[in-house]
């Protein structure tokens, strides 16, 4: 069974500032998707990136970043320049290649100080 | 609609009771899924449909659970005799299936927040 664990439960950066949550998984399979899921206190969750296994290049989308390292199996979301509007519960998801059932971490609480 | 709309938004009910909780996808999304999000957890896997169809109800916790989705629109969750360990918020979420997977983007509802009293 695959699982996705999240090791730090809060987390604080200044303004400005680069922060990196960390992600590491565990599975026995060779083709997945990983993926990180901001939760505002809204409430509504928005996919912030996603990253296929059989790519070597980490994904890249404006301030966000991803360092993949598939052989630790791990999966560590950078946010550089970061926004009060990053405020949020941080989720990395793992799914299977080929299935529907997607499976969360325990979530990062990100507060971005001003 | 511009997003996927979850009703209510909260629901109180008693032990025992039964419960619907509707999710309305983003108009033409072919691929529905439910999660729960229990406090301090993150979203645990319940449904996927696709179309009309439960591809996947694998997570369901027990027979008390049921979802459905007549039309291929929306669709309800359904729970029979609650039990206070149901308390949670219950999320749905849709995706396109263009890339012909599950892998497109699912967009979420707001969830409803369920407390069984």
């Amino acid at each position: 069974a695959q699982t996705v664990t999240q090791s730090q439960p809060e987390m604080s950066v200044q303004e400005a500032e680069t922060v990196t949550l960390s992600c590491t998984y565990d599975t026995s399979e060779n083709n997945y998707y990983l993926f990180w899921y901001k939760q505002p206190p809204s409430r509504q969750m928005i996919l912030v990136i996603r990253q296929e296994a059989y790519k070597q290049q980490n994904a890249t989308e404006n301030r966000f970043s991803v360092n993949f390292q598939k052989a630790a199996k791990s999966f560590s979301l950078k946010i550089s320049d970061s926004q009060l509007g990053d405020t949020a519960m941080y989720f990395c998801a793992f799914l299977l290649s080929g299935t529907y059932k997607y499976i969360f971490g325990t979530g990062t609480r990100l507060k971005v100080l001003a | 609609g511009a997003g996927v709309s979850q009703t209510p938004s909260n629901k109180v009910t008693e032990k025992g009771k039964y419960v619907e909780l509707r999710c309305d996808p983003i108009s033409g999304h072919t691929a529905l899924y439910w999660y729960r999000q229990s406090l301090g957890q993150g979203p645990e896997f319940l449904i996927y449909f696709q179309g009309t169809g439960a591809a996947d109800d694998s997570g369901l916790p027990n027979d008390r659970f049921f979802a459905v989705r007549p039309e291929g629109s929306v669709s309800t969750l359904k729970i029979q005799r609650t039990e206070r360990g149901d308390s949670a918020v219950y999320l749905c979420a849709s995706s396109s299936l263009t890339s012909g997977d599950s892998t497109d983007t699912q967009y979420f509802g707001p969830g409803t927040r369920l407390t069984v009293l």
